[in-house]
């Protein structure tokens, strides 16, 4: 079966100051592998996807940036930090060899910037 | 207009009884719509996934889609106090679209 880690589980971060959130998948190959932000009171809104090895989608332009250095492995970066940035981040994939476009979520990271 | 909009809640139901929550979309050719539980602090979970206009049961959910109304609702019978926890509306639009647009969720609270 699939598995979907994600760490930190939680992480304080003063303002300005970079970020790697990283996130992997067991149990499959080239799944199509997905970030989002839940900030509080707000929906879920994505931030990354990413096809394949190196190939990375961006929704919304901000200081935030992608990459997937191998098939399983996708990471979400800052250079510095904003108060904004604070939420709750989800990682998720879907099988790529499938239409049916199910997402499933890992546990997240929550980000508080102060 | 919001793409997915759900009622925020709370939604008070008494245990055993059935939860209806709804969803309605703006993209006509939205494709696929999912319904996903996420209790308080924890990540969300997926339910249920509807494609064709109708019903879809799997054990006490059900999922019904109208695609003409751009409707898509939860039923959830003989609701449990394990079932209190925030619903939320994803909806896919076109073929290649890679997006899910997810509503803000409803939080439904089942009354012991």
């Amino acid at each position: 079966s699939q598995t979907i880690h994600q760490w930190p589980a939680t992480l304080v971060q003063p303002v300005g100051s970079p970020l790697s959130l990283e996130c992997t998948v067991e149990g499959t190959s080239n799944p199509n592998l997905y970030w989002y932000r839940q900030a509080a009171g707000r929906g879920l809104q994505l931030l990354f996807y990413s096809v394949g090895i190196g190939q990375i989608s961006s929704e919304v332009p901000q200081n935030l940036s992608a990459s997937r250095p191998q098939d399983r492995q996708f990471i979400l970066s800052s250079k510095k930090l904003l108060l904004s940035d604070s939420g709750f981040y989800l990682c998720a994939w879907r099988d790529s060899g499938i239409s049916s476009y199910e997402q499933y979520f890992g546990p997240g990271t929550r980000l508080t910037v102060t | 207009q919001k793409e997915v909009e759900q009622n925020s809640g709370p939604l008070s139901v008494p245990e055993g009884a059935i939860a209806s929550l709804n969803c309605t979309y703006s993209d006509r050719v939205s494709q696929s719509f999912f319904w996903y539980r996420q209790y308080s602090g924890k990540s969300p979970e997926l339910i249920m996934s509807i494609y064709s206009n109708g019903d879809k049961e799997d054990g006490r959910f059900t999922a019904q889609l109208n695609k003409a109304s751009q409707y898509v609702s939860l039923l959830i019978r003989d609701s449990q106090p394990s079932d209190s926890a925030t619903y939320l509306c994803a909806v896919k639009g076109h073929f290649g679209n890679e997006k899910l647009t997810f509503g803000t969720g409803t939080r439904l609270t089942i009354i012991p």
